[in-house]
């Protein structure tokens, strides 16, 4: 069975430019998480999808950041327009419906706005 | 809101020393609590985790205990190795949270030879 993949495992990009970062969860993970660290600290929420729909998008930090996840399937998450603090690390994870079942990570997608 | 505090690093240890990485939690409810490791050029990877209180989790000879009088999960091993090193985080999650993770800060242990 596939793990968790993402996309670009790396990107550097110009202030103010856009980048597209990809999850592709387990398949038949309903759950999706987002999650970023930056500047080594703690690693924080930033959204949850069931299938296509948002659960919980408390996380996110401004109206810059969109994510989608058509179809239930793999997630997106556009940063438009980057800016300098929105270099980190982002980390996807899926999990399968049901109580207290094990959330898998991808190696995440390590972002450096310039 | 969920909180996790880890003790901070970075932590450098020779060969065969023993380990410890202290968290605590504050939580409503009755979270369940992990250990992620982050091996150098890998993602993030479960290591153990409890569910309730006085469960003892283990795996490749680390062991934590959920601590709920004193709302802790303390990271221990008694005999590292060079191949441990890596970050590695403390976590909660509750179902009344829809199982987000609430994560600590993050320990950079090395150890060597």
């Amino acid at each position: 069975e596939a793990g968790v993949t993402q996309f670009p495992s790396h990107s550097v990009i110009e202030k103010g430019q856009t980048v597209t970062l990809r999850c592709d969860p387990i398949s038949g993970h309903d759950n999706l998480y987002w999650y970023r660290r930056v500047m080594g600290k703690e690693i924080k929420f930033l959204l949850h999808f069931v299938k296509e729909s948002k659960q919980d998008e408390s996380g996110m930090p401004n109206n810059r950041f969109l994510a989608e996840r058509t179809g239930g399937t793999y997630s997106t998450l556009k940063v438009q327009p980057a800016e300098l603090e929105d270099s980190g690390v982002y980390f996807c994870a899926s999990r399968r419906q049901g109580k207290n079942t094990e959330a898998f990570f991808g190696q995440g997608t390590r972002l450096t706005v310039v | 809101g969920d909180s996790v505090t880890q003790m901070e690093g970075p932590v450098t240890l020779s060969e065969e020393a023993f380990l410890t990485i202290n968290c605590t939690y504050t939580a409503t409810g009755y979270p369940s609590l992990f250990w992620y490791v982050q091996y150098p050029g890998e993602g993030l990877q479960l290591l153990l985790k409890a569910t309730k209180a006085d469960d003892k989790g283990s795996n490749k000879g680390f062991e934590a205990t959920y601590r709920k009088e004193t709302t802790s999960f303390h990271l221990e091993k008694g005999s590292v190795q060079v191949s441990d090193s890596a970050v590695y985080f403390c976590a909660l999650s509750a179902p009344s949270n829809d199982y987000k993770l609430s994560f600590g800060a993050g320990t950079t242990v090395t150890v060597r030879a």
